[in-house]
């Protein structure tokens, strides 16, 4: 079965500082999907990416899946205390089995 | 829309007894998915229904889980009985096919 390992996990940056955070499937990704949860709540759907290659943004935050389409980036520029939370990359396979990686926990120093 | 509603937001219950968390998805939507998640092992997906239908429900941990979609408008995830590594934050997730998932509040279960 197909599987989303994220890294690192766990990060800490000083605010404005950039940072990037990796999701890799163990199987060709036909549709990755970044989400990203506060604490205590549900996740909220940042950004899909489909087509290999493809890059998107959403404010100063910047999502790639590679050509290969195993594995994406999600890029935050200029980080702020708004960006902290749980981002997780999601993915869908087969028949359309939603499934999750393992999360990535950013804390943003003010 | 509301968004995906679920309830109650928190679950206190003793070992042993019945739980039941419900989910009503967004209208139109084809998918529901039922998620757990722990520290541990993150979010795990337990079960999903396309058309009312369930799907996959391999990630169900034992047979003390069960979940029912009577009709498109409403699910429920029961436990019978609980024990305290049932201990989680579930929530419910509903999509159209292909489409991005939107995710309730999820419910906060305590077993003690």
């Amino acid at each position: 079965s197909q599987e989303l390992e994220q890294s690192p996990q766990s990060l800490i940056v000083q605010e404005g500082k950039n940072l990037t955070i990796n999701c890799t499937s163990s199987k060709t990704l036909y549709g990755l999907y970044w989400y990203k949860q506060k604490y205590g709540e549900g996740l909220i759907f940042l950004m899909m990416l489909q087509k290999g290659g493809e890059e998107k943004s959403h404010e100063k935050i910047t999502a790639k899946l590679d050509e290969k389409k195993q594995q994406s980036s999600l890029h935050i520029t200029a980080s702020q205390p708004s960006h902290a939370g749980i981002y997780l990359c999601g993915c869908t396979s087969g028949t359309y089995k939603y499934i999750f990686g393992t999360g990535t926990r950013l804390k943003v120093l003010a | 829309d509301a968004g995906v509603i679920q309830s109650p937001r928190h679950e206190v219950t003793e070992m042993g007894q019945e739980v039941t968390l419900r989910c009503k998805p967004i209208s139109g939507h084809d998918y529901l998915f039922w998620y757990r998640q722990t520290m541990m092992r993150g979010l795990e997906l337990l079960i999903y229904f396309n058309n009312n239908v369930p799907i996959d429900d391999s990630g169900m941990p034992e047979d003390r889980f069960s979940a029912k979609m009577p009709n498109a408008s409403f699910s429920t995830l029961k436990i019978q009985p609980s024990e305290p590594r049932d201990s989680a934050v579930y929530f419910c997730a509903s999509s159209r096919t292909r489409e991005e998932a939107f995710f309730g509040q999820g419910t906060r279960l305590t077993v003690v």
